[in-house]
């Protein structure tokens, strides 16, 4: 069975400031590993994801996210958040085919302050 | 990247009439799609999994009764919430899958209000 734990149900940051978002995962097979960010009223858009070669991605808009496989960590960073990044983040796991589910966290609450 | 689109995205039915959500992958072919609901302020739950021309895998304690799945074609999948009540009030969403991008696409949503 596979996990997914956001510690963060909500972060508060200033406008500029750096914000980490932390999510842990559990799984006994090889998994892939998504952020979504959703804002209000709306379906979920891929930030970034994990499959497999290098353990840092990065997203368009200057988020970025590194596998730890030792920590069973997919932490999410950002070195400056804006005003427009306030939104939902959801941690995900995903298996290796088709037929594999996506689990979701429960969430982080990004909110930023001016 | 792919385009799912849902339909609606918001409706409003009196209690006790069956309400029905359309998932179309636009641009690709969706070998599996998902569904979800979503309640206020929390996470994502699925709900079924279903797979062209199969019966749908329906998650522990959702009734299959209740939410009728069904995957007609490569490009579009449907939820039936019949004989709605109030507490089937909900943010739904669904997402297509396929091996090709090994990513799941989600559809915009729909908030459904039973009253």
């Amino acid at each position: 069975a596979q996990s997914v734990t956001q510690l963060d149900s909500q972060v508060p940051v200033f406008e500029e400031a750096p914000v980490e978002l932390r999510c842990n995962y559990s799984s006994s097979v090889s998994v892939y590993l998504f952020w979504y960010v959703q804002y209000p009223n709306q379906g979920l858009q891929l930030l970034l994801k994990y499959l497999s070669g290098s353990t840092l991605v990065k997203s368009i808009n200057g988020f970025e996210a590194e596998f730890n496989k030792s920590q069973t960590s997919f932490h999410l960073r950002k070195p400056s958040v804006h005003i427009s990044d306030t939104a939902e983040y959801f941690c995900a796991v995903g298996g290796y085919s088709s037929a594999s589910k996506i689990i979701f966290g429960s969430g982080t609450r990004l909110s930023i302050r001016p | 990247g792919a385009v799912v689109s849902q339909h609606p995205s918001r409706v409003i039915c009196k209690s006790g009439t069956s309400v029905k959500i359309e998932c179309r992958s636009l641009d690709f072919q969706a070998t599996t799609m998902f569904w979800y609901r979503q309640f206020p302020k929390q996470s994502l739950m699925l709900m079924a999994t279903s797979n062209e021309g199969s019966k749908a895998t329906y998650e522990q304690g959702v009734e299959k009764d209740k939410f009728l799945i069904n995957h007609a074609s490569l490009t579009l999948s449907t939820l039936t919430v019949t004989s709605a009540h109030p507490e089937d009030s909900s943010f739904y969403i669904c997402s297509a899958y396929t091996d090709m991008n090994t990513e799941a696409f989600f559809g915009q949503g729909t908030r459904l209000t039973v009253v």
